[in-house]
């Protein structure tokens, strides 16, 4: 079965300072993946997502991600964080034939300090 | 404005007693799907719906009913809710399969 690790349930970054969360995946074969953020008392907005096209995704708010086959990988960054980027940060996997079922994983929660 | 619309935003009930949480998106999309989100482990599906009168088991179905006579409308059914029911549930739907997932804003139940 697929899965999702995120390394580091809660992350602290500087204001301006980079963020960089962490994810890899278990599949035979490359997924469709994605990236969700949960503001307080919020639903899951969608960030970025990759579907076997650019290996480097660009997302809303700054946010960046690149596919890695080698590493199962999908880290997400973006260079500069700002006050408002404190949030929860999900990703999410789902295989081609799955039917659009999505595996998340745990979540990265983001504080920003001044 | 295209959203996805879950009520109530808030539950308190106790063990036993049946309750429906409704969800309804506009925007025309096939696919729907349940989620419940507990602290340490993000998002997991209950069920999905892929059209109307087309359901499915997720990863954690035991204790949940759900029904799609409508395209619209997913309602999620807790015949009798138990302490372990107690989680914050999102609905979501999609225009295609693997294609982005948009997100109600949350059910928070409390089962005593």
């Amino acid at each position: 079965a697929q899965s999702v690790t995120q390394l580091g349930s809660h992350v602290s970054v500087s204001e301006g300072a980079l963020v960089l969360l962490r994810c890899n995946y278990s599949s035979s074969v490359p997924p469709y993946l994605f990236w969700y953020v949960q503001y307080p008392n919020q639903g899951l907005q969608l960030l970025l997502k990759y579907t076997s096209a650019a290996t480097l995704v660009k997302g809303i708010n700054g946010f960046e991600a690149e596919f890695k086959k080698s590493e199962t990988s999908f880290h997400l960054t973006k260079p500069s964080a700002h006050m408002s980027d404190a949030a929860e940060y999900f990703c999410a996997v789902s295989e081609t034939d799955s039917w659009g079922k999505l595996q998340f994983g745990a979540g990265t929660q983001v504080v920003v300090t001044p | 404005e295209a959203q996805v619309t879950q009520n109530p935003r808030y539950l308190i009930t106790v063990t036993g007693k049946k309750l429906t949480v409704t969800c309804s998106q506009n925007m025309n999309h096939e696919y729907m799907s349940w989620y419940r989100q507990d602290p340490g482990l993000g998002l997991r599906q209950i069920y999905y719906s892929m059209n109307v009168e087309v359901t499915d088991k997720g990863d954690v179905p035991e204790g949940y009913k759900v029904s799609r006579k409508e395209k619209r409308n997913f309602p999620l059914i807790l015949e009798s809710p138990s302490p372990n029911q107690t989680s914050l549930y999102f609905c979501a739907s999609s225009l295609f399969t693997n294609n982005e997932q948009f997100f109600g804003p949350g059910t928070r139940l409390t089962v005593l």
